[in-house]
Formats: structure tokens, sequence, C-alpha cells
């Protein structure tokens, strides 16, 4: 079993669309983080979070440190929020542990 | 922009061909890593540096070396390139693992 779990593996909306993201770890850390990888393949980072939630424009990143569980939210998606987006979580070494990420697709 | 660069940028070898990839910043981030991305599987962590001269393996390391002579600059070493190494490397840095992480363009690499 991975350490790091996303779901869905793949995604489709509508434009406009209110779009959920899970990700699911089974080892203690420090910070998680989310990335997401364009279609030409660059990746950048989105969100790193510790605790709580944090919100950048129209994406929301939640964690719950206690059930091991995050969730990066999409509001009023667009058709160029589409992209891998990728959980990756920092346990003790210190050595991000990447999720295989989730591939989301928004039309018009 | 975290100012990362990789070349090459797309690489079709032979298999038992030696081969390097660079990844060079423009920073001063101290942590530099070596991750390659293929189907399936999240990015995996090949080898990584702490600081000049400072390196050390990651989970996937076996048929590659690194060098860290300068700041600015992480080399990764495909001694004798075989074709299971077929796969995006991205180079990635860092001012630590709780810190937000730049990654390289990537490059591709092709082993026939």
């Amino acid at each position: 079993k991975n350490e790091v779990e996303q779901s869905p593996q793949n995604l489709t909306a509508q434009e406009g669309e209110f779009i959920t993201i899970n990700c699911s770890y089974s080892v203690g850390i420090s910070a998680l983080h989310w990335l997401q990888q364009h279609p030409g393949g660059g990746i950048v980072s989105l969100f790193m979070l510790s605790s709580g939630k944090k919100k950048h424009g129209r994406l929301i990143a939640t964690i719950n440190i206690q059930e091991k569980h995050s969730s990066l939210h999409i509001t009023a998606s667009h058709p160029r929020d589409s992209a891998v987006y990728i959980c990756a979580v920092v346990p003790p070494s210190d050595k991000l542990i990447f999720g295989t990420g989730t591939r989301l697709q928004v039309f018009p | 922009d975290a100012g990362i660069t990789q070349s090459p940028r797309h690489k079709v070898t032979e298999t038992g061909t030696p081969v390097t990839l660079r990844c060079h910043q423009t920073e001063n981030h101290r942590y530099m890593y070596w991750y390659r991305q293929d189907p399936g599987h999240g990015l995996r962590l090949i080898h990584y540096s702490y600081g000049v001269k400072d390196t050390d393996k990651g989970e996937v390391s076996d048929g590659y070396s690194v060098s860290r002579s300068k700041t600015e600059d992480f080399l990764l070493t495909l001694e004798s390139a075989t074709s299971s190494q077929t796969s995006v490397y991205f180079c990635a840095v860092t001012s630590g693992a709780v810190y937000e992480q730049y990654f390289g363009p990537g490059t591709r690499l092709t082993v026939t």
C-alpha cells in the first residue's frame, strides 16, 4: 500500500463546478505540500501546510493531522485549472513522499 | 520562478552510454534534489544534496551518481544507461522540506 494515496485518480468537471481532491497518508508528518503539474510538464507549488486551512484565490487546502487527511478544493473551476494535482507529505526523514497525482480536466 | 534550469531538456541515448544531467539554480538554495517521474508512480527521490559536496541516496539511487561542487549546480550521472532509466527527471530546490519546493522544467530521457 502506498504511503500517500490520492483520490480520485481522474476527475472531469464542467466549468464552474466545485472540485475536491483528497489525499490520505499513513505516516507521521510535519507538513504537506500540494503541487500542480501543468499539461506541459512543469510543476509548481500551490500550498505547504501543517495545520488548518490555507486559501489562495479560488484554491483552498485543508489538513486534518489526526485523521491523516488533506483536501484541495477548487471553487468556480475553469478550463485553465486542468492539470495534475500532486500531494506530497514531509515525514520525519524530511524526504518528501509523493502521491501519484489526480488528473483534472475542466470542460467549458 | 526560483531560477532553476535543467539541461538538456530532451535526450535520446543508447543503452550502455554514460549520461549527465545538469540542474542549475540562481537563488542559493541549500537543498537540491533529483527525482524521476514514471507513469503509475509518484515522483521518486534519486539523490539529494544538503550542501556543497554533501549528498545522499534516495529511494531509487541504484545506477545513478551525483555531484555538487558548487552551490548552484547539481549533476546527475547515469554511469551506463539502461532502458529502465527512461523517464522524466526533475530537479528541485528548497530551503528545507517544510518550505516551498521549486522544480525545474524537467528532462525527458529516452534510453534505446
